[in-house]
């Protein structure tokens, strides 16, 4: 009865490089959240998706930053020319539904140097 | 706009006396009102969650919350504090009605039940 599994757990690139995150949900569930946690902060909603399609992207900057969850496999967070300020905790959330309580996994630590 | 309101960053209580963290809430619409605890270097793990009906929920390991609609609260409770729930308590909420599925999150109550 596996979670929600976030990879890499750690990951530094250095400023102008990729990043890209990894979230595989809980199996059966077609929703997903990527949020992101500044140290001492809450979490801030990034985007919302279903199979294959972007519902809610509202809360992702509108440049360098983009998501999928394809068909087949794990949902992706990409932050293309990481700053210094992408630096975070980002969270993936799966859910059976969308007013249904989330599942969250582990958390993808980014640190930009 | 919806927002959420933790006005306590942390709360300190005595091991086997009652706690309370509060939260109030702003939805335009009918809200979808959860409470979540994260433990250090973890996700989140859900504790309870209001969409409709009775106004007091209970929850995991023995946490309830009442929702208020009249004063927009969803205050966490316990009737009898272990120390094993010290964490950092998040409240969420979404309008039910506004087409939107964006989830906000409060900026966490840090809870410490001391021996």
């Amino acid at each position: 009865n596996a979670g929600v599994m976030q990879n890499p757990r750690h990951l530094v690139r250095r400023r102008g490089q990729e990043a890209r995150l990894r979230c595989s949900p809980v199996k059966g569930h077609s929703h997903v959240y990527w949020y992101r946690q500044l140290p001492e902060e809450g979490l801030k909603f990034m985007v919302y998706l279903q199979k294959e399609n972007i519902i809610d992207e509202s809360g992702m900057p509108k440049e360098r930053f983009s998501a999928e969850f394809p068909k087949e496999g794990p949902s992706i967070l990409r932050i293309q020319q990481v700053v210094r300020g992408d630096s975070a905790a980002y969270f993936c959330a799966s859910s059976p539904s969308d007013s249904q309580e989330q599942y969250f996994g582990p958390g993808t630590r980014l640190t930009v140097t | 706009a919806q927002s959420v309101a933790q006005p306590e960053d942390q709360v300190n209580v005595a091991e086997g006396n009652p706690l309370t963290v509060k939260c109030t809430y702003s939805v335009s619409g009918n809200p979808y009102l959860f409470w979540y605890v994260q433990y250090p270097n973890r996700g989140l793990q859900f504790l309870l969650k209001y969409i409709t009906g009775d106004n007091l929920v209970k929850g995991s390991y023995g946490f309830e919350a009442e929702f208020n609609k009249s004063q927009t609260s969803f205050h966490l409770k316990k009737p009898s504090a272990l120390v094993s729930d010290s964490a950092l308590y998040f409240c969420a909420v979404r309008d039910g009605n506004s087409g939107t599925y964006k989830y906000i999150f409060g900026t966490g109550t840090r809870l410490k039940v001391l021996a």
